[in-house]
């Protein structure tokens, strides 16, 4: 079945300091989706990629979808303390496999 | 407030035990997802039903059953608990099946503690 990986498990940043985390899976996506979990809280939808190569941007956040659509990456410029949680990258695909999560990426920032 | 409920937040219960936890979609949702969330692990898959009907299958153990009643609440059976059920269990939703765009709303989650 479809699988979706994550690097890295954790990060530790100086606020400040710029954060990527990596994303990808076994299988072609139709389109990839980003959710931000924080601490004692629950997963809340970011942002949803649909096309080949796609770049959105949030703020600080960009997020990219890989040319196979295959990979995504999220990358924060400047962390701040507000950005402490865990990143789940979902896969969603059209073979009846729909939300395929990541481990996901814990960041630490450091004030 | 994503809209979707969850209860009961906490639970404690013994070895060998059975529970039930429920979940309220968003008013509209027709899809119902549930996740287990062990500590420090990801967002492990379990089951999605739409409008009523089973529609996706994950690492469900057999233990483990599901439902959606005609009001569109779910829930989540688990029995003969083991130490290793141990976990936080999210229910999200979805307007429809799940394709095409949709995103899911999570509830805040049910901890359950086997002891």
């Amino acid at each position: 079945g479809q699988q979706v990986m994550q690097i890295p498990q954790y990060q530790h940043v100086q606020e400040g300091e710029d954060f990527t985390t990596y994303c990808n899976s076994s299988t072609t996506l139709s389109n990839i989706q980003w959710y931000k979990q924080r601490p004692g809280g629950h997963p809340v939808f970011l942002i949803q990629l649909v096309k080949s190569g796609e770049v959105k941007k949030q703020k600080r956040l960009t997020f990219q979808f890989g040319e196979a659509k295959k990979n995504s990456s999220l990358h924060i410029t400047a962390t701040q303390t507000t950005d402490v949680g865990t990143y789940f990258c979902a896969g969603v695909n059209n073979y009846g496999q729909n939300f395929v999560f990541g481990p996901g990426t814990r960041l630490s920032v450091l004030p | 407030d994503s809209g979707v409920t969850q209860t009961p937040k906490h639970l404690i219960t013994a070895t060998g035990q059975r529970v039930t936890l429920r979940c309220s979609p968003r008013s509209g949702d027709l899809s119902v997802y549930w996740y287990q969330q062990s500590l420090d692990q990801g967002l492990q898959f379990l089951i999605q039903y739409y409008n009523g009907e089973e529609r996706a299958k994950g690492n469900i153990l057999e233990r483990f059953s599901a439902q959606q009643f005609p009001d569109l609440h779910s829930e989540l059976n688990l029995s003969s608990l083991e130490l290793g059920d141990s976990a936080l269990y999210f229910c999200a939703s979805s307007p429809s099946l799940g394709t095409g765009g949709e995103k899911l709303f999570f509830g805040s989650g049910t901890q359950l503690s086997v002891l």
